[in-house]
């Protein structure tokens, strides 16, 4: 059965802490992994990942996938509270054109 | 160019009643997934719809049903609602075929409670 597992599923640290985030999944047909950020209701995108070891950036926050050993990570340096929310990382297989997702982290920072 | 919405973003029903939620695709977007997502937890993939007709479904029963319609809007049913049927429901929309990239753009949901 298909599965993604995220760890840990809680978090709380100090603004300007750098936190790291991991992925794990286990994914018939793999062909992406997906990062969304949900802070009320709607997950927004942050990245899609389909090649091993090419990291992706968008200001603090970069990932990375290692298709080997079928994980993902999510950093975020220099936290503000503003990151504060629910990390959700999610894996699609190209047979289907479903998500995966995990449990989610929630990342509380404090001021 | 305008997000997926949902409606309606709050309802309250009891059980053994049914429910339409109903979910507008982001301009562009030809198909639209639903996904439910109890407290706590991250969101199961209940359907998919590309070009009105279903595309894959998760692991849920024959009470969950939906449609797709030539504009892209989509609805969700749920008939005999059950307690555990309470969670966030979430429409999403991606503009290639289901074999394409899978980033899916999310409605804000909406929230069901059963009592």
């Amino acid at each position: 059965e298909d599965k993604v597992v995220q760890s840990p599923l809680s978090l709380v640290v100090h603004e300007g802490d750098t936190v790291t985030l991991n992925c794990s999944y286990e994914v018939t047909n793999f062909r992406s992994l997906l990062w969304y950020k949900q802070e009320k209701k709607a997950p927004t995108f942050l990245f899609m990942l389909t090649s091993s070891g090419i990291e992706k950036k968008s200001g603090r926050l970069s990932s990375i996938l290692d298709k080997k050993e079928l994980f993902s990570i999510l950093n975020i340096t220099a936290t503000q509270t503003g990151d504060s929310a629910i990390y959700l990382c999610a894996a699609g297989s190209s047979n289907t054109g479903k998500l995966i997702f995990g449990q989610g982290t929630t990342l509380q920072v404090k001021p | 160019e305008t997000g997926v919405t949902q409606s309606p973003t709050h309802l309250i029903k009891t059980r053994g009643q049914q429910v339409t939620l109903r979910c507008s695709s982001q301009s562009g977007h030809n198909t639209v997934s639903w996904y439910q997502q109890a407290l706590g937890q991250g969101p199961q993939f209940i359907f998919q719809y590309y070009r009105e007709e279903e595309n894959g479904r998760g692991n849920f029963p024959p009470r969950f049903s939906g449609l797709q319609f030539p504009n892209y809007s989509s609805e969700l049913n749920v008939n005999a609602l059950e307690l555990d049927d309470s969670a966030l429901y979430l429409c999403a929309s991606s503009p290639d075929s289901p074999s394409g990239a899978n980033v899916l753009t999310f409605g804000a949901g909406s929230r069901l409670t059963v009592l």
